[in-house]
């Protein structure tokens, strides 16, 4: 069964700081992974999609990496702001279902 | 706007109740999806639907049912066999296949006492 994991769990930077955001999962046979930002209370937004063919793909300040083979994806966020203050999470595609990682918390302290 | 709808957002419900949590998109996707997520856990599935009249077990689907008889709608019931289901429960859909995203609704809390 696929796992996913996310390292750290939590994180606290000074804003302006670049910071990366790590996703690993134990199955390589992905059809994409899809990055997530969650709110306190609120339900998952929808950051960045990597298909299993594609190496990365970029938004605003956000770019993710993903190494298929090693089973590893980056989520670098650029130019950190309070606003980005979340929990992020990744999830795996795998057929008909999607993994979970338990999620990265970030604060940014202004 | 096109999206996903959870009502209610908080629902209370007494131990030994059946509770029904609605989810419905207008977004034309044949996939949904039902999570529960916990504290410290990450999204676990309940159930999922790749086409009307049709739906799977995910993970954790005992104490759950589900139904989907449109397309645009997916209800979670919350039985009274599953053993703790105070939780937030996270409806998604997509437009199915492999190389499509995820989109979710806002979460309904269920606090069961």
């Amino acid at each position: 069964k696929q796992e996913v994991t996310q390292i750290p769990a939590a994180l606290s930077v000074p804003e302006g700081e670049n910071l990366v955001l790590n996703c690993s999962f134990t199955d390589s046979a992905i059809y994409n992974l899809q990055w997530f930002r969650q709110d306190p209370g609120k339900g998952l937004t929808s950051l960045l999609l990597i298909q299993s063919s594609q190496r990365e793909q970029t938004s605003g300040r956000l770019n993710a990496s993903l190494d298929k083979s090693s089973g590893r994806s980056t989520l670098y966020i650029a130019a950190s702001q309070p606003g980005d203050s979340a929990t992020y999470l990744c999830a795996v595609h795998t057929g008909n279902q999607f993994y979970f990682g338990t999620g990265t918390s970030l604060t940014v302290i202004p | 706007d096109g999206g996903i709808t959870q009502s209610p957002k908080y629902l209370f419900r007494k131990e030994g109740q059946n509770v029904t949590l609605s989810c419905e998109q207008n977004l034309n996707h044949d996939a949904m999806y039902w999570y529960r997520q916990d504290p410290g856990q990450g999204l676990r599935l309940i159930y999922y639907s790749q086409i009307v009249n049709d739906f799977q077990k995910g993970d954790i689907a005992e104490g759950y049912s589900v139904s989907r008889e449109k397309k645009e709608s997916f209800p979670l019931t919350v039985t009274s066999a599953q053993k703790n289901p105070t939780a937030f429960y996270l409806c998604a859909s997509s437009k199915g296949g492999t190389s499509y995203e995820q989109y979710f609704g806002p979460g309904t809390r269920l606090t069961v006492t």
